[in-house]
């Protein structure tokens, strides 16, 4: 199964942008990478998701490495309620479903 | 729209007693089905998905089971619990498109005590 790699933490001052990597050496062709969120005692929620190229919505931007290997979550200006837990995750093809599995995921601390 | 709806959303129950959590997605038909759970402090753990009516596949837990008996509808079943079933338990829908995002419902907080 392809597998994400993501750093355990972050931090980043208000206002400044934010880079959050994510590393997918083993991905396939057809793997989408999405990213989600997660505020305290609530469930994740969609950031964004792409496949080859570049993304971007009213909530973050995706750059995806040329060969697919890596990618970066990017939030142009970090505000308080950024602060939340991000998952970085492929969608895999099993048996003709798709399982979705998260890994840990990269908590970020926005410093005011 | 679409919702998704999970209830309850706090529950302790004692050792060894049953569980039942309800999900339901309105405004959708055929949506791919997931449970998942929260350890403290932990990421996320796939427990069951499911593709259409009465089509399961568990990932790991082994005394809890899941059961769709309608198409919008996905249950979380154990007939005795343990402590360590004590998580937070997430509900969540997709389109059956590659890239449909995945939508959660607002959780159940289990405590077994």
């Amino acid at each position: 199964d392809a597998k994400t790699t993501q750093p355990n933490s972050m931090e980043s001052n208000e206002e400044e942008p934010v880079h959050l990597p994510c590393n997918h050496s083993t991905i396939s062709g057809t793997d989408y990478i999405h990213w989600y969120r997660q505020l305290p005692s609530q469930g994740p929620e969609y950031v964004i998701h792409g496949l080859t190229s570049n993304v971007n919505n009213r909530m973050a931007s995706l750059a995806i490495a040329e060969d697919r290997k890596s990618s970066t979550l990017i939030l142009h200006r970090a505000t308080l309620r950024d602060a939340a837990v991000y998952y970085c995750i492929l969608y895999m093809n099993s048996g003709g479903y798709q399982k979705v599995t998260f890994g840990i995921g990269t908590k970020l601390q926005v410093i005011p | 729209s679409q919702t998704i709806h999970q209830w309850p959303a706090t529950l302790v129950q004692p050792v060894g007693s049953p569980l039942s959590l309800e999900c339901t997605v309105e405004g959708t038909s055929n949506p791919n089905l997931y449970w998942y759970r929260q350890a403290a402090g932990r990421g996320l753990q796939l427990l069951f998905y499911s593709v259409g009516i009465g089509q399961i596949s568990s990932e790991v837990p082994q005394n809890l089971s899941a059961s769709r008996p309608q198409d919008r509808q996905f249950i979380l079943s154990s007939k005795k619990l343990l402590l360590s079933d004590s998580g937070f338990y997430l509900c969540a829908w997709r389109g059956t498109a590659n890239n449909s995002p995945l939508h959660f419902g607002n959780g159940t907080r289990l405590t077994v005590t």
